[in-house]
């Protein structure tokens, strides 16, 4: 009940396409949904977060789309570039995990110029 | 600007030799995180301080210690590190328990 199941595990796209990422959750208690984007070497970075009174979050060129009844949500990244290779993790938290993050597995990202 | 710093940025030890890693934050957060990550792996909470209270999650190994002297740094002790705990070590940071974490550089540890 506590995991967050994310896929694709990896994912090739060209300059310009739009990556999706997905994740899928089981607790309905979780109520607080981020996105962390990770270059090799370094720290995960907060790239965009959603709560579940709204449907969809823009920041930028990179949307959340999420879908309560479906425990489903998902990252789009409009326009992507070669910057945008990384390792992207979705995570949720809520009051049965102690509103720690339960992390998915990760999503290792390539932008092809 | 306001920042989670973490020191040193690489450590090598050898089997069995006690490390201490560090974390300081500027932004006056109330709680501090240690994660542990392996390659391609997602990070690991180890534990955290929510203030002066410890909380220690049930599978971290008895090897692992953390030590808050006050509000801005936080430290991470292994006592006997052994190879399985060559990793990435992340501090991270957060206002509450309810608001957004946010993550220092992290250390990579090296044992020989």
């Amino acid at each position: 009940q506590q995991q967050v199941k994310q896929s694709p595990q990896s994912l090739i796209v060209q300059k310009g396409g739009i990556p999706i990422i997905n994740c899928a959750y089981e607790n309905t208690a979780f109520d607080y949904f981020p996105w962390y984007q990770q270059f090799p070497g370094k720290g995960p970075a907060l790239l965009i977060a959603i709560r579940p009174d709204v449907s969809e979050k823009k920041e930028g060129r990179f949307t959340i789309s999420f879908n309560k009844s479906a425990k489903q949500f998902s990252l789009h990244i409009m326009d992507s570039q070669p910057g945008d290779s990384a390792t992207y993790f979705c995570a949720a938290s809520g009051r049965d995990s102690s509103y720690k993050l339960i992390f998915g597995s990760g999503t290792r990202l390539l932008v092809r110029p | 600007d306001a920042m989670v710093i973490q020191n040193p940025r690489y450590q090598v030890t050898q089997f069995g030799k006690p490390v201490t890693l560090s974390c300081s934050q500027t932004l006056n957060h109330n709680v501090m995180y240690w994660y542990q990550q392996k390659s391609s792996q997602a990070p690991k909470l180890l534990f955290h301080y929510y203030d002066k209270d410890f909380n220690n999650e049930a599978d971290t190994p008895d090897n692992f210690q953390s030590r808050r002297p006050n509000t801005s740094f936080c430290f991470l002790d292994i006592r006997s590190p052994g190879l399985g705990d060559a990793a990435m070590y992340l501090c991270a940071t957060s206002e509450t328990l309810y608001n957004e974490q946010f993550f220092g550089p992290g250390t990579r540890l090296t044992v020989l």
